[in-house]
C-alpha cells in the first residue's frame, strides 16, 4: 500500500525560506521508473506542478519557480524535500506531494497536502 | 508551456444526468492527458490516465476519450458522491500543467 505524506511548517514569514518533507512508505524512490512530485494549489484556485525528481536524481522543476527550488530525496529514509526560498504572501498554498511512475508520470497517489500560510 | 483549457468552468446538474467535461491543450499531447476528482479539503484522485484508462477501483460510469488536443471526461449518470471539482492535466511534457478546473454542482 502506497502512502505519502507532507510535513513542514504552516506558517513562514515572507523572505524566509520554506522546507518541505514528503515521507512515504509502499515504494522506494531509487526503483526504477518511480518518482516523487510536489504540487501546490492556492485557496480557490487550481492546481500548480512545482517539481519531480526521479529514481536516477533526474530533476525537473517549474520554469517560473527554477530559481527558488531545490528538490532532494533521502532513499534510505523513503523522503523527498522540496525547498522554496524568498517566500512571499502569494506562496501561501496547499503543498501535495505525490508519487510517480514512469517517464511521462502517472500520478496515482497523492499526499493529504498541508497548508502553508505566509504572512508576517 | 503547454496550456490547457477546461469547458465548462461550472456545470449544474442533477443526480443522474450524463455530464461532459472538455480540455484543451494548446499543442498536440498525444494522449498523455489525465483526469482528476478534488472535493473540497482533499488531495486530487486520479480517475482517467493516458486519456482513456481507468484507475483502477475508479467507477466505470468515467470514461475518457480523445487525442492530440482535445480531450473529453464522461459521466455516465452521476451520482450524489459525484459533485466535486474536476482537472484534466497534461503529461506529453514538462512543465506539467493543468486545466483550470469544472465545478459540477447540484
Amino acid at each position: 500500500q502506497i502512502t505519502l505524506k507532507e510535513s513542514g511548517p504552516t506558517l513562514v514569514k515572507p523572505t524566509q525560506t520554506l522546507t518541505l518533507t514528503c515521507s512515504f512508505s509502499g515504494f522506494s524512490v531509487s526503483t526504477v521508473r518511480l518518482g516523487v512530485g510536489w504540487f501546490r494549489q492556492p485557496p480557490g484556485k487550481a492546481l500548480e506542478w512545482l517539481a519531480l525528481i526521479y529514481w536516477d536524481d533526474d530533476k525537473r522543476y517549474s520554469p517560473s519557480l527554477e530559481s527558488r527550488l531545490t528538490i532532494t530525496k533521502d532513499t534510505s529514509r523513503n523522503q523527498v524535500v522540496l525547498m522554496m526560498n524568498d517566500m512571499d504572501p502569494v506562496d501561501t498554498a496547499t503543498y501535495y506531494c505525490a508519487h510517480s511512475i514512469g517517464a511521462n508520470p502517472k500520478l496515482a497517489y497523492w499526499g493529504q497536502g498541508i497548508l502553508v500560510t505566509v504572512s508576517s | 508551456d503547454i496550456q490547457m483549457t477546461q469547458s465548462p468552468s461550472t456545470l449544474s446538474v442533477s443526480v443522474g444526468d450524463r455530464v461532459s467535461i472538455t480540455c484543451r491543450a494548446s499543442e498536440s499531447i498525444s494522449r498523455w492527458l489525465a483526469w482528476y476528482q478534488q472535493k473540497p479539503g482533499k488531495a486530487p484522485k486520479l480517475l482517467i490516465y493516458k486519456a482513456s484508462s481507468l484507475e483502477s477501483g475508479v467507477p466505470s460510469r468515467f470514461s475518457g476519450s480523445g487525442s492530440e488536443t482535445e480531450f473529453t471526461l464522461s459521466i455516465s449518470s452521476l451520482q450524489p458522491d459525484d459533485f466535486a471539482t474536476y482537472y484534466c492535466q497534461q503529461y506529453d511534457s514538462y512543465p506539467l500543467t493543468f486545466g483550470g478546473g469544472t465545478k459540477v454542482e447540484i
